[in-house]
């Protein structure tokens, strides 16, 4: 089992529509969670990170975080092309490093 | 504003060569990290670094690889001997940790994208 593990996609919505990425990982001890966004040929980009169980929103983004279920998500509203991207979960197994999860790419079609 | 230098931005070369990847983490930030991309892979954690003593580099093919922080401001990554299968975009990332967890933000530099032929 991979320590973070997303589903690949693409996942393709249309603009304005909310987006919902989902990602789970396998360590109960990771206590930190991170997306990043990646553009084609562009580093990673935090976005968000989330550290206690329910909702945190900046902006059009919202992340969940469900310790109980090792559940992380991300929620896009009104979602733009401008927001088509590869979406990384990123969770630090025990206390190494971030481990990241493959990746979802986001297709928002206009 | 502050951000993650590193340089070359793009490298070819040749099966065989030796090959140094540098990077200068944001200024203040204990903890540098080195990953590879690929397409096959994703983002794989190399080697990282804690106030310049190195944590962890199991993610790291010891007989060829080596990363080193000579100083807080000056990260590298080299290979030698190179091979075709090292072809990839190399990250560095740094990050402040405050505390014995690890896994606090990370902000990434533009890569090294290297191709070995």
């Amino acid at each position: 089992q991979k320590e973070v593990e997303q589903n690949s996609g693409p996942l393709s919505v249309p603009e304005g529509a909310i987006a919902s990425l989902n990602c789970t990982y396998s360590d109960r001890g990771s206590q930190s969670f991170f997306w990043y966004r990646q553009y084609s040929g562009k580093s990673p980009e935090l976005i968000m990170s989330i550290y206690s169980n329910g909702d945190k929103e900046d902006g059009r983004f919202t992340a969940q975080l469900n310790k109980a279920s090792q559940y992380v998500s991300l929620l896009i509203r009104d979602s733009q092309p401008s927001d088509s991207a590869t979406y990384l979960c990123a969770a630090p197994p025990g206390r190494r490093a971030l481990t990241f999860g493959s990746g979802t790419r986001l297709q928002v079609q206009p | 504003d502050a951000r993650v230098t590193q340089t070359p931005r793009h490298k070819v070369t040749e099966m065989g060569q030796e090959v140094t990847m540098r990077c200068q983490p944001i200024l203040g930030h204990n903890t540098v990290f080195w990953y590879r991309q690929t397409m096959m892979q994703g983002l794989e954690l190399l080697a990282y670094f804690r106030n310049r003593a190195p944590l962890d580099d199991s993610g790291m093919p010891k007989d060829r690889f080596s990363a080193e922080m000579p100083d807080a401001t000056l990260a590298t990554l080299k290979i030698q001997p190179s091979e075709p299968r090292d072809s990839a975009v190399y990250f560095c990332a740094s990050g402040l940790v405050l505390g014995l967890a690890g896994g606090n933000e990370q902000f990434f530099g533009p890569g090294t994208r290297l191709t070995v032929l």
